[in-house]
């Protein structure tokens, strides 16, 4: 495996239902991220850790829980979701995570749908 | 106002024309300025990185900044069908985070 991996690709769930979204990395990075793509909107940051820490939780609904146990591995954990919530969740990986990184590696998002 | 504007497009193209891909910005504190591209179904991937203002090239791909304007641009020379994709462009600056336009849908034709 290279690069950045993310299971399941695709992921259909009620609003009631409890699921997670997995990501690893193999580049080595420190920092992991959890960004939200809608359609015609600008790509969202949910949450970032560095080093297995969280350092940003950008104003997230409480039923978006993420985990990072260490630096390879990313978790989103999803419960009780809202329509609204559909969408495509990308993980990205950098070498750090200071505010000046531009150069992240994604995974190919795992495509949200709430009923 | 979005930090970073970029027209959705869609931008249809015959094959080996050359294609301008634009954004505006607003915060003067970007530095840093991106490209990604994004095929259907995958991930963005890094396409070009530059520094403050100026131009970078890399094979077909030219990419401008012109921080007097906030304006970002890409150029592609002899567009491939193969570029069809999704382009994001992306700032940041030492004290602000990265910040994505909505990207632009570029199909090129046969």
């Amino acid at each position: 495996e290279t690069g950045v991996t993310q299971t399941p690709r695709h992921l259909v769930m009620g609003m009631t239902n409890k699921k997670s979204l997995k990501c690893e990395q193999h580049l080595g990075h420190n920092a992991m991220y959890w960004y939200k793509q809608s359609a015609k909107k600008p790509l969202e940051l949910m949450f970032v850790y560095n080093f297995k820490e969280q350092t940003e939780n950008n104003s997230v609904p409480s039923r978006f829980s993420p985990e990072c146990p260490n630096s390879s591995h990313l978790f989103l954990h999803l419960h009780t979701l809202q329509p609204e919530d559909s969408a495509l969740y990308l993980c990205a990986s950098s070498q750090s995570a200071g505010v000046d990184t531009g150069e992240l590696f994604f995974g190919e998002g795992s495509r949200l749908t709430v009923l | 106002q979005k930090e970073v504007e970029q027209d959705p497009g869609p931008l249809s193209v015959p094959e080996g024309a050359i294609v301008s891909l634009n954004c505006t910005y607003s915060n003067s504190a970007f530095q840093y300025f991106m490209w990604y591209r994004q095929y259907s179904r995958k991930g963005p991937e890094l396409l070009m990185y530059t520094y403050s203002s100026g131009n970078k090239e890399d094979g077909r791909f030219t990419a401008q900044v012109d921080k007097s304007s906030k304006y970002i641009s890409l150029f592609i020379r002899d567009s491939q069908p193969s570029d069809s994709a999704t382009y994001l462009c992306a700032a940041t600056g030492t004290a602000s985070k990265l910040t994505f336009g909505t990207g632009t849908r570029l199909q090129v034709t046969l």
